[in-house]
């Protein structure tokens, strides 16, 4: 199999404040993840691409300093809403690549969807 | 124009209808996935293919690479069914995923 978890599912913060998601492969290891964003009846904006164990790569048009990911380990990245605002809202999906002898393929979480009030 | 072209955008059909979505690309690719996203809910992969055809239950997914289309079909739908499905291409050698723009599925029993 090649199940991804994202954590939590939900969240609501006030203004200001940091939030973090968490992206776990839970029965395979996953050098690179992705990080999306996807705003209403739209389709997925790529992020940032998180490598384990080294820094992320991040999208034209989007602050490193703002969404700040680590890939600490083989199953796990994290992307941290940093001092969120409301216009940060949105639904956070993350992938997981997993590599087969006939090459690679990414498979999504369940998403995090993120309200600032 | 987007690299990615699905039609149709919207579709509505009646249960047990057959159903086609569509999905071409401008991009040269090594891979493309078609998912499914349920209202609020997160994407699941039902098939990443590079050549020929792909079957489960009652989806079949197509793809012809020299007329870089493919195609998504569901035979006798069901409300079940009803949700927004994306095509997705591996732009070639590359991690990166194109996406369309998503066809929005309702089924009515």
């Amino acid at each position: 199999g090649a199940v991804v978890s994202q954590h939590p599912s939900r969240v609501i913060c006030k203004s200001g404040t940091s939030v973090k998601i968490e992206c776990r492969s839970l029965d395979f290891q996953a050098t690179t993840m992705f990080w999306y964003r996807q705003f209403p009846k739209q389709s997925l904006m790529l992020m940032a691409t998180s490598n384990e164990g080294s820094k992320a790569t991040y999208e034209q048009g989007v602050e490193k300093d703002k969404f700040l990911i680590n890939h600490a380990s083989l199953t796990l990245s994290t992307l941290t809403v940093t001092s969120a605002h409301p216009e940060d809202s949105s639904f956070y999906i993350c992938s997981a690549r997993k590599e087969f002898r006939t090459g690679n393929e990414q498979f999504f979480g369940p998403g995090t969807r993120l309200t600032v009030l | 124009k987007n690299e990615v072209e699905q039609s149709p955008q919207n579709l509505t059909a009646q249960e047990g209808e057959f159903i086609t979505i569509n999905c071409s690309y401008s991009v040269g690719i090594s891979a493309l996935h078609w998912l499914q996203q349920h209202p609020g809910g997160g994407i699941v992969s039902l098939f990443m293919l590079s050549s020929g055809k792909k079957k489960h239950g009652r989806l079949i997914a197509t793809i012809n690479i020299q007329e870089k289309h493919s195609s998504l079909h569901i035979t006798a739908s069901h409300p079940r069914d009803s949700a927004v499905y994306i095509c997705a291409v591996y732009l070639y050698n590359t991690d990166k995923l194109i996406f369309g723009t998503g066809t929005r599925l309702q089924v009515f029993p």
